[in-house]
């Protein structure tokens, strides 16, 4: 089994800053690679697959990079409907998640 | 409006049973491949089962093979998981989702694209 890692677990930021959240694999998958950002009570919502393309309807102040065991999510201008949870989940081998890094309000 | 609702969940005592729906509207169903994935209070998310969109090709997370069992009848557009042996740690929102298919740079990728808001199982004595 495919096992990911994501780090920071926690972070805290302000509006406008610039976020970057790292997800690791336990062995290589490619670009096969999705990032959700979910809010309390909500169902989570698809930002990004094949690690780096954005989803209709996204923010392009999201962007998502790398490939093989490493990638990271980055917010280029934290908005205040970005505080949320984010996941990376990988498509190579089945299906699992992360995590899940929370971004919370400084 | 493309979307999917699920229902069904409710309270169990350990070793029992329930079984889930999902009923897709706004969208061809039948065409397309979908999954369950359920989160424990406070929890993250865990994937559990995947369906084809025709039913021929089904994968069960290790946590729940052998319990449970995942079907779908496309003239119903519904999806369905049958929960058996059922045990606390099977506490969670139960949600299912969409798998769409994306062809980036000649390689196709999957993501899942559309989420229920899930229904609650709590399993307790």
């Amino acid at each position: 089994d495919i096992q990911l890692t994501q780090s920071p677990s926690f972070l805290s930021a302000s509006v406008g800053d610039r976020v970057t959240i790292t997800c690791r694999a336990s062995q290589g998958i490619s670009t096969y690679l999705a990032w959700y950002q979910q809010k309390p009570g909500k169902a989570p919502n698809l930002l990004i697959y094949a690690a780096s393309t954005l989803h209709s309807g996204v923010p392009s102040r999201f962007s998502g990079s790398g490939s093989g065991t490493e990638f990271t999510l980055t917010i280029s201008s934290l908005q205040p409907e970005d505080f949320a949870t984010y996941y990376c989940q990988q498509l190579n081998s089945l299906f699992s998640f992360g995590p899940g890094t929370k971004v919370d309000i400084k | 409006e493309v979307q999917l609702v699920e229902s069904g969940g409710g309270f169990v005592r350990p070793g029992g049973s329930l079984r889930l729906s999902c009923a897709g509207s706004g969208f061809t169903f039948s065409t397309y491949n979908m999954n369950w994935v359920r989160q424990a209070p406070g929890k993250g998310l865990e994937w559990i089962s995947y369906i084809s969109y025709s039913g021929s090709t089904i994968y069960y997370a290790d946590s729940v093979k052998g319990r449970f069992t995942i079907s779908r009848d496309n003239a119903r557009n519904s999806l369905y998981l049958q929960m058996n042996t059922l045990r606390a740690e099977d506490t969670a929102i139960y949600s299912c989702a969409r798998a769409d298919r994306y062809n980036y740079n000649n390689n196709w990728y999957f993501a899942f694209d559309i989420w229920g808001q899930g229904t609650m199982v709590t399993v307790s004595s």
